[in-house]
């Protein structure tokens, strides 16, 4: 069974500020990640997509995976109230689907 | 921008009535899935569809579901008689088969009485 854990929070951070959110998941095999932004309820929103070790930066996006220890992190620079939202971790498993951590649902404060 | 889109935004219906939720894929996507969120709770994978058949099921997608792609657009789901803990959000996602991101359309907000 495949499992990704993320701590739930509230994770509260000031506005212009980084926010740090972390994600560990149970597959070793895994080769894929995500995450995807869910505002209340609406639908996931792709936010960035992860398959190296290392760095990945869109914006003030960056995405961090280490296989080694199955960590996956993002970090969001210039927090703006606007991401305020659940952020969702996901692993990739094929024709399995995405398997989804529960979330960590951010507030940034003006 | 293409767009998954599902129909309806929200449905409500009697415990025990047959349901049908309604997605169109991006057009030129192969890969199509179900995935259901109960409220509070995270996104579960239901079921991944490709070249007109089901690829796989998770433990939840049981004998009451079923899911078709009737033309060359629409990609179904059906619940043959619904209960009450099949109250949900549901998403349908695509996916080209190059990449391996998913797409989501908004949901359909499922409520069952």
């Amino acid at each position: 069974q495949k499992e990704v854990e993320q701590n739930s929070g509230p994770l509260s951070v000031p506005e212009g500020a980084i926010a740090s959110l972390n994600c560990t998941y149970s597959d070793r095999g895994s080769q894929s990640f995500f995450w995807y932004r869910q505002y209340s309820g609406k639908s996931p929103e792709l936010i960035m997509s992860i398959y190296s070790n290392g760095d990945k930066e869109d914006g003030r996006f960056t995405a961090q995976l280490n296989k080694a220890s199955q960590y996956v992190s993002l970090l969001i620079r210039d927090s703006q109230p606007s991401d305020s939202a659940t952020y969702l971790c996901a692993v990739d498993g094929g024709a399995d689907g995405l398997t989804f951590g529960k979330g960590t649902h951010l507030i940034i404060q003006p | 921008e293409p767009e998954v889109t599902q129909t309806p935004s929200h449905q409500v219906t009697q415990m025990g009535q047959e349901v049908i939720l309604r997605c169109v894929p991006i057009s030129n996507h192969l890969y199509f899935y179900w995935y259901r969120q109960i409220l509070g709770q995270k996104v579960e994978f239901l079921v991944s569809f490709y070249n007109n058949e089901i690829s796989e099921k998770s433990e939840i997608f049981d004998d009451q579901f079923s899911v078709e792609r009737p033309d060359g657009s629409n990609f179904t789901l059906k619940i043959r008689s619904t209960k009450l803990e099949d109250s949900a959000m549901y998403f349908c996602a695509s996916n080209d088969g190059i990449a391996d991101t998913q797409y989501f359309g908004p949901g359909t907000r499922l409520t069952v009485l």
